[in-house]
């Protein structure tokens, strides 16, 4: 079946630093799944933080960017700098187009000032 | 943005009783989902429901459970009887169509 493979977590970086959590992906439903990664803050709901549908393209948003690569069905998450405000729980997701979203576990990112 | 509202976000109730889960959707969307995730665990889909019925459930989504969109109202997760292994966290979602989910708080249910 599909499933969706993170970084275990908790992953813990100092302010200014860059960040990479690994996501990689088995789709058998779908040749082309659509790729997510969603962000829960403390004491908030589950938000779309980008998404890619189409393979080889990048998505990039409030400093975050993955590309979907699917020659190795990877969506890794990477940032330059982060910043405190970043500490959160990531997930990574598939969508199998029969709108169904396969997650990961979830990263819990730790920002230290 | 538009949001999905849950409520309650948390429920305590004795195992065998009945539980009604209330999800307020993206006004405009069509499709609505109940993911569910146990403490230490991913979140796993459930059931999505378009156009007034279930297009899919997934094992998970037991005879107990039933969902309902009554008139253009709450989307419900109705679980009857409860039972000690349904205390997980319960998240609704809307979409427009199959790529831009919307997802609530959740409700925290507790099953004693």
């Amino acid at each position: 079946g599909d499933s969706v493979t993170q970084t275990e977590g908790p992953v813990t970086v100092s302010e200014s630093e860059s960040l990479i959590i690994n996501c990689t992906y088995s789709a058998t439903s779908i040749a082309y799944p659509n790729l997510f990664w969603y962000v829960r803050y403390p004491g908030e709901g589950l938000q779309l933080l980008l998404k890619v549908i189409t393979a080889g393209q990048k998505g990039s948003s409030r400093g975050f960017e993955a590309t979907y690569n699917k020659e190795t069905t990877s969506f890794h998450l990477q940032k330059a700098s982060v910043q405190e405000s970043d500490s959160a729980v990531y997930y990574c997701a598939l969508g199998d187009g029969n709108n169904r979203i396969f997650f990961g576990d979830g990263t819990q990112l730790v920002v230290k000032p | 943005g538009p949001k999905v509202l849950q409520i309650p976000s948390h429920q305590i109730i004795d195992m065998g009783q009945m539980v009604t889960l209330n999800c307020d959707p993206v006004s405009n969307h069509l499709y609505f989902y109940w993911y569910k995730q146990i403490l230490g665990q991913q979140m796993e889909f459930l059931v999505n429901f378009y156009n007034g019925k279930v297009m899919e459930k997934s094992k998970l989504f037991k005879d107990q459970f039933s969902v309902e969109r009554p008139d253009g109202s709450y989307f419900t997760l109705k679980i009857q009887p409860t039972a000690l292994e349904d205390s997980a966290v319960y998240f609704c979602a809307s979409s427009l169509a199959n790529s831009d989910y919307t997802f609530g708080s959740g409700t925290r249910l507790l099953v004693i």
